[in-house]
């Protein structure tokens, strides 16, 4: 079946640092692929997506490219702030009218000052 | 601005307690879900509904029911709630894509203990 491999945090940096969160995934077919983030005490809200091979989505200075070959969608940002502590979920969805995503472990991210 | 709102964010229910937890979304999406959130485990789905009144399993339904009588509503019952059900529970709506590609929009949670 589908599912999202991301790499376990938390991840640990110092502002203005640069960010990479690596995620796999394995699944039939062309998926959508997708970033979320859950800031302290809220819901998930999506970050970016990329919905076929060689996209790349980008939002708020953070980045992932679709990589088909590697199967992978790594997000990176080159600079990150106190604000972009928060927990990162990597998903795809099969590309069905369902939308039903399949989510990664979640990464948490911590910055400090 | 859009929104997926929740009956309540925290809850304490005892076990065999019957539970209800409701999910209002104001952007007539079509699609509706129910996820439990746990550390290490990320989201899985419990149940989604495409349309009113119609229903279809996610990945982890025992234990779990549904009921979708307006678009705008979906309610996620536990029967008979067990400690293993204790978790952040989040509801999201979409409007359907061919290509599986369109954003789901989260609610803020319901942090459910059963004792």
């Amino acid at each position: 079946g589908n599912s999202v491999t991301q790499m376990e945090g938390p991840v640990t940096l110092s502002e203005e640092a640069f960010l990479t969160i690596n995620c796999t995934y394995t699944a039939t077919g062309y998926p959508s692929l997708f970033w979320y983030v859950q800031y302290p005490g809220e819901g998930l809200q999506l970050l970016l997506k990329a919905t076929k091979a060689d996209d790349k989505g980008s939002n708020k200075g953070f980045e992932a490219t679709y990589r088909k070959e590697t199967t992978s969608f790594h997000l990176e940002k080159g600079s990150v702030q106190v604000s972009d502590s928060a927990v990162y979920f990597c998903a795809l969805s099969a590309n069905t009218g369902f939308q039903k995503l399949v989510f990664g472990t979640g990464t948490r991210l911590l910055v400090s000052p | 601005d859009v929104k997926v709102t929740q009956s309540s964010r925290y809850l304490v229910k005892r076990t065999g307690e019957k539970v209800f937890l409701e999910c209002v979304q104001d952007m007539d999406h079509e699609n509706m879900f129910w996820y439990r959130q746990d550390p290490g485990l990320g989201l899985r789905l419990i149940y989604f509904s495409y349309d009113v009144k119609m229903k279809e399993k996610g990945d982890i339904p025992e234990g779990y029911s549904v009921s979708r009588e307006k678009k705008e509503r979906f309610s996620l019952i536990l029967e008979s709630a067990s400690t293993n059900q204790t978790s952040m529970y989040l509801c999201a709506s979409s409007s359907p894509s061919g290509r599986g590609d369109n954003e789901q929009f989260f609610g803020p949670g319901t942090r459910l203990t059963v004792l």
